[in-house]
């Protein structure tokens, strides 16, 4: 158990909709990254959040947005979905702006389908 | 921009030993790093190299040149439950905030 939660673990929802997944750090992490992950495919980079900013944006749609709240849990927000948008969400923590040494501690993910 | 580039599949028996390739290329660099990811599941960090040289973990080793962008992992006596997904990972150096995945190497451990 790396201490990062997701919720929820898996949701199905129909083409058009509008989704929430929600994203607990592990206690003290201030950094907040999501990625996407298709079938058999790689973790796509989509938005990291640092202390409830915005520090970094990769490959997220417009459709996609993002926050970081005071409390330091996190929400990615998917809108318009779409058949394609079908994936694996996984967020992942680490205590400082940056991916010290080269470790994330990552969430279970939240199983998205669309249908 | 930057990519990282890994074989898509390796396969080898058990007891065996197994390394997986990872080129990169990236505008600045700090590091890499392995992660394993098990069908469906988190992924989880294994090591990371700054320096040149090998990094050894029990039976896992995480070799880095950064003169020649490039690094791997090498899994010695292999078990089943070695099967999973390996993944090399940066920070480019444009923005220390990012953090890159390459697509993945699916490791078939075979009996």
């Amino acid at each position: 158990d790396s201490g990062v939660t997701q919720t929820p673990k898996h949701l199905i929802t129909a083409t058009g909709q509008r989704v929430t997944l929600r994203c607990s750090p592990r206690s003290g992490d201030l950094s907040v990254y999501w990625y996407q992950q298709s079938l058999d495919q790689g973790l796509q980079f989509l938005i990291q959040y640092y202390n409830g900013e915005e520090r970094a944006k990769g490959n997220i749609l417009e459709r996609f947005s993002a926050q970081q709240f005071p409390d330091l849990h996190s929400e990615l927000n998917l809108s318009s979905l779409e058949l394609g948008d079908s994936a694996l969400y996984f967020c992942a923590s680490t205590p400082r702006q940056e991916v010290a040494a080269g470790e994330l501690f990552f969430g279970e993910g939240s199983r998205l389908t669309v249908l | 921009g930057q990519s990282l580039e890994q074989p898509s599949e390796v396969t080898a028996v058990e007891g065996a030993i197994v390394q997986i390739n990872c080129t990169y290329q990236t505008s600045g660099f700090y590091g890499l790093s392995w992660y394993q990811q098990h069908d469906g599941g988190a992924p989880t960090f294994l090591s990371y190299n700054a320096l040149d040289g090998l990094e050894e973990t029990g039976r896992f080793s995480s070799f880095l040149s950064r003169s020649d962008s490039y690094g791997y992992l090498l899994l010695q006596e292999l078990q089943m439950k070695d099967s999973a997904s390996y993944f090399c990972a940066v920070s480019p150096g444009d923005n220390f905030n990012k953090f890159y995945f390459g697509s993945g190497t699916k490791l078939n451990v075979k009996p």
